[in-house]
């Protein structure tokens, strides 16, 4: 069974100071592993897709990359707007079943 | 584009009712899925399709229904609600058959009573 797990379940960080969230994952033929961001009361927002080990996505402070267990999440210099629960999931090569595995979750705080 | 768009945005239903959840995306995808999220589960699928008349269930399909009649519209059907079924429930839709990239709607929360 696929299974995604993200830690820490959450971050609280000032305003510059940059640091990393996790997910690590079990799945048999990694098609495609995903991060999304999800603000309170809203639905997820698409970032950044990675298909192998050693692929590396950027978007203004977010980095994402992936090796053949887990996936980083970068946040350089993050700012408080940065805020909001950062959600990974991975997708398998399993037959027909066009299923993606999501992770709880770790949400970010920071602080002005 | 509006992207996709849900309806109704909050309700409440007693246990035994029936609704639909409504659910529309502008973007011509063809993929489109529903989702449930549960505080401490993360987001688990209920129904996908990958085109008009065709659809499939997902992890936790039980006690609902879908159909697609056309690109552009994917609704959820309750049909007897119970309070195992509170939940916020998002639709989303991807331009991938695989449903890989996927765009989530604004979310409906459901309370059954």
């Amino acid at each position: 069974e696929d299974q995604v797990t993200q830690s820490p379940e959450a971050l609280r960080l000032q305003e510059g100071e940059s640091s990393s969230l996790n997910c690590s994952y079990t799945v048999s033929g990694l098609r495609g592993l995903f991060w999304y961001r999800q603000d309170p009361g809203k639905g997820p927002e698409f970032l950044f897709t990675l298909y192998s080990a050693g692929e590396e996505k950027e978007k203004e402070r977010l980095k994402a990359t992936l090796t053949k267990k887990e996936s980083f999440l970068h946040i350089t210099a993050p700012k408080p707007e940065d805020s909001a629960t950062y959600l990974c999931a991975v997708q398998a090569n399993s037959g027909g079943y066009q299923k993606v595995t999501f992770g709880i979750g770790t949400k970010l705080q920071v602080i002005p | 584009n509006a992207g996709v768009t849900q309806t109704p945005k909050f309700q409440v239903l007693k246990t035994g009712q029936s609704m639909t959840l409504q659910c529309a995306q502008d973007m011509n995808h063809e993929y489109m899925s529903w989702y449930r999220q549960d505080p401490g589960m993360g987001l688990r699928l209920i129904h996908y399709s990958v085109g008009a008349g065709i659809t499939d269930q997902g992890e936790v399909p039980n006690g609902y229904n879908v159909s697609r009649s056309t690109t552009e519209d994917f609704p959820l059907r309750l049909l007897s609600a119970a309070p195992s079924q509170t939940s916020v429930y998002f639709c989303a839709s991807s331009y991938l058959r695989t449903g890989g990239e996927q765009y989530f709607g604004p979310g409906t929360r459901l309370t059954v009573t």
